[in-house]
């Protein structure tokens, strides 16, 4: 079993709908990472948190440490929005920075 | 300003061939990391190097596989004798401190013929 589990694998949405992508973990965590790759490019660090709730335009993520869960939301979508999007995980304790990575979500939004 | 940069941006190599993958990170940041996307498979985590402490190679999948980092910027990841299983996409990240957000490079494609 992976470490950090996302779901759906795969999601289609019509544009304007309100999408969610959740990830959980089973280790110790001191931050979780939201990440987003578009197809051929590169990887986009949307969110570091560590608790709570942050926000960002059309993007927001949520982490519920005790249940170590985290879902990302994106409101009234956009075809640009289509991509793969990444739930990564920093283990609690130690001096490493290394993140462990979810298999990620692929995002479509149809116009 | 300038991110993280990646050279080349693809690589294709003969089983056998060592490959040098170069990684020029943001000016000022002290942390570096090195990534493996593999085709069908996810991120990996392979080596990471923080100012002058002994780097995390816990990730190197073999001992053909080597990183370096000199003067605290540039890095450059070593493969040996390559095979077809090191085909994949090699991002480098670098992040300002030990644990800030990381900035990732556009990658480079290795392909292993």
């Amino acid at each position: 079993k992976n470490e950090v589990e996302q779901s759906p694998q795969n999601l289609t949405a019509q544009e304007g709908e309100f999408i969610t992508i959740n990830c959980s973990y089973s280790v110790g965590i001191s931050a979780l990472h939201w990440l987003q790759q578009h197809p051929g490019g590169g990887i986009v660090s949307l969110f570091m948190l560590s608790s709570g709730k942050k926000k960002h335009g059309r993007l927001i993520a949520t982490i519920n440490i005790q249940e170590k869960h985290s879902s990302l939301h994106i409101t009234a979508s956009h075809p640009r929005d289509s991509a793969v999007y990444i739930c990564a995980v920093r283990l609690y304790g130690g001096a490493t920075n290394k993140l462990i990575f979810g298999t990620g979500t692929l995002l479509a939004v149809q116009p | 300003g300038a991110g993280v940069s990646q050279s080349p941006s693809n690589k294709v190599t003969e089983k056998g061939k060592d490959v040098e993958l170069r990684c020029d990170p943001i000016s000022g940041h002290t942390a570096l990391y090195w990534y493996r996307q593999s085709l069908g498979q996810g991120l990996e985590f392979l080596i990471y190097f923080q100012g002058n402490s002994a780097p995390d190679k816990s990730g190197l999948p073999s001992d053909r596989f080597s990183a370096e980092r000199t003067g605290g910027s540039v890095s450059t990841l070593t493969i040996q004798r390559t095979q077809q299983e090191d085909s994949a996409v090699y991002l480098c990240a670098s992040s300002r401190g030990q644990f800030n957000e990381q900035f990732f490079g556009p990658g480079t494609r290795l392909t292993v013929l």
